[in-house]
């Protein structure tokens, strides 16, 4: 059975340091694209980022409001997905959740098709609070 | 950023109703659009990818509609257990974006 599970949330102030993990297991986390999605209390789902799989060299992208402060990561060794979050604000208050993305995107001619992220795991809540 | 437009944000409807809710991109997403649903304290299931192919398990009452910009959500007859939140997500640009989400309240 495919899962992930987040842990490392917790209460922290302005300004100061978080790192998120995610176990995941039932599949190689090396195969796939890995990405952060957070949802703030009553709000909606917002990306954080993602990173590429293996293949495509594990790179990475960012949402803007993240960017800089943000960093992705993985341990192959533990199929494990990791989010360093520095210089927290108010604003990173929310529930996040890691989430499993499609192996890539694949060329077939001139056409490019792309896939869909999968499985989310149960979240682990952050709360960035004075 | 591509900005994605759900309506209505909150819809109230009856065990055996038809529902739809819209989604709107601001430019062009092709067909890569996603729906998701979320219940209360659980977290999203995708539904539908390719903004018209269910995903495996997902049961035929579900269907998926659109391309460019404007998709819709199709609920053919609405069961207990499809009160939940929906979600679009177009997954062709960077960043990934979500729709504001469309809440399914019985009536």
């Amino acid at each position: 059975e495919v899962q992930l599970v987040e842990s490392g949330g917790g209460l922290v102030q302005p300004g100061g340091s978080l790192r998120l993990s995610c176990a995941a297991s039932g599949f190689m986390l090396s195969d796939h694209y890995m990405e952060w999605v957070r949802q703030a209390p009553g709000k909606g789902l917002e990306w954080v980022g993602r990173t590429r799989n293996k293949a495509n060299s594990y790179t990475t992208e960012y949402a803007a409001s993240v960017k800089g402060r943000f960093t992705i990561s993985r341990e192959e060794s533990t199929n494990s997905l990791f989010l360093q979050m520095n210089s927290l604000k108010s604003e990173d208050t929310a529930v996040y959740h890691c989430v499993r993305g499609p192996r890539g995107e694949v060329v077939a001619g001139s056409a490019v098709y792309f896939f869909p992220m999968d499985v989310w795991g149960q979240g682990t809540t952050v709360t960035v609070c004075s | 950023d591509i900005q994605m437009t759900q309506s209505p944000s909150t819809l109230s409807a009856s065990v055996g109703d038809r529902v739809t809710i819209s989604c709107r991109a601001s430019q062009s997403v092709s067909s890569w659009l996603a729906w998701y649903q979320q219940k209360p304290g659980k977290v999203p299931k995708l539904l539908i990818h390719k903004a018209s192919s269910l995903h495996t398990g997902v049961p035929s009452r579900f269907s998926g509609s659109g391309s460019g910009t404007d998709f819709a959500l199709t609920i053919s007859s609405l069961q207990p257990d499809d009160f939940a939140t929906y979600h679009c997500q177009q997954y062709i640009g960077y960043p990934l974006t979500f729709g504001g989400g469309t809440k399914v309240e019985i009536k």
